[in-house]
């Protein structure tokens, strides 16, 4: 049984450059949230996706988006980036409704220079 | 607004020992509670969760307890092993899904 992936593992982009992060949620989960953590800290949420549309959002910019596809899987967009954007990058795969636990894959490590 | 707060950003404890983790919330709206591990290099594990209609939940070696009332909740390992060491966070959550999450205990088990 798969669990969370993320693709890619590492990226090293420069400032105003734009970024895509992918991942792919567990197996029979239809839920995608991502997070945002910066060093030192803990996991800040950025958005979550549900029926391919944006259900919720943390405080996060326009300049970060996202995409669920029909298979459940999502992007997470950054465009204009700043060197405050560099993060692990975390996708969590859930079931939708109630107080389900999110389950996390390993992560994109973003660095912006 | 940090909703969620680990007050000890370290804990070191000996093999065989109990390892007590805290953790304080202030949004009285939570209603669900978990703790995760992290190892570096990796995403976050869930190791346990509880809902707020309780005050304790067992799993194994790893016991979590609430209470409500002073808005806290703690992590019992018993007995810790040096796989325990990594980073653990505390999370909540209330009718809006999304996950408030705690700057980290980093647990180190000495032998």
């Amino acid at each position: 049984d798969a669990g969370v992936t993320q693709s890619p593992t590492h990226l090293i982009k420069t400032r105003g450059q734009q970024v895509t992060l992918r991942c792919s949620p567990k197996s029979g989960h239809d839920t995608v949230s991502w997070y945002q953590q910066a060093l030192g800290q803990g996991p800040q949420f950025i958005f979550q996706y549900y029926e391919e549309e944006e259900r919720q959002r943390g405080n996060f910019p326009d300049r970060f988006s996202g995409h669920q596809f029909p298979n459940y899987s999502s992007e997470l967009n950054v465009n204009a980036l700043l060197l405050g954007d560099s993060a692990l990058y975390l996708c969590a795969s859930s079931l939708a409704g109630g107080r389900v636990t999110q389950y996390f894959g390993p992560g994109t490590r973003l660095l912006v220079l | 607004d940090q909703q969620v707060k680990q007050n000890s950003p370290s804990l070191s404890v000996q093999e065989g020992r109990i390892s007590i983790l805290n953790c304080d919330y202030t949004n009285s709206m939570f209603d669900y509670f978990l703790w995760y591990k992290k190892y570096p290099a990796e995403g976050p594990t869930f190791l346990i969760s509880i809902s707020s209609i309780k005050d304790k939940n067992e799993d194994g070696r790893f016991t979590v307890f609430l209470n409500k009332s002073a808005k806290h909740l703690s992590l019992h390992i018993v007995p810790s092993q040096p796989g325990d060491s990594a980073v653990y966070f505390c999370a909540a959550t209330s009718n809006d899904y999304k996950l408030s999450f705690g700057a980290g205990t980093t647990v180190t088990v000495r032998a």
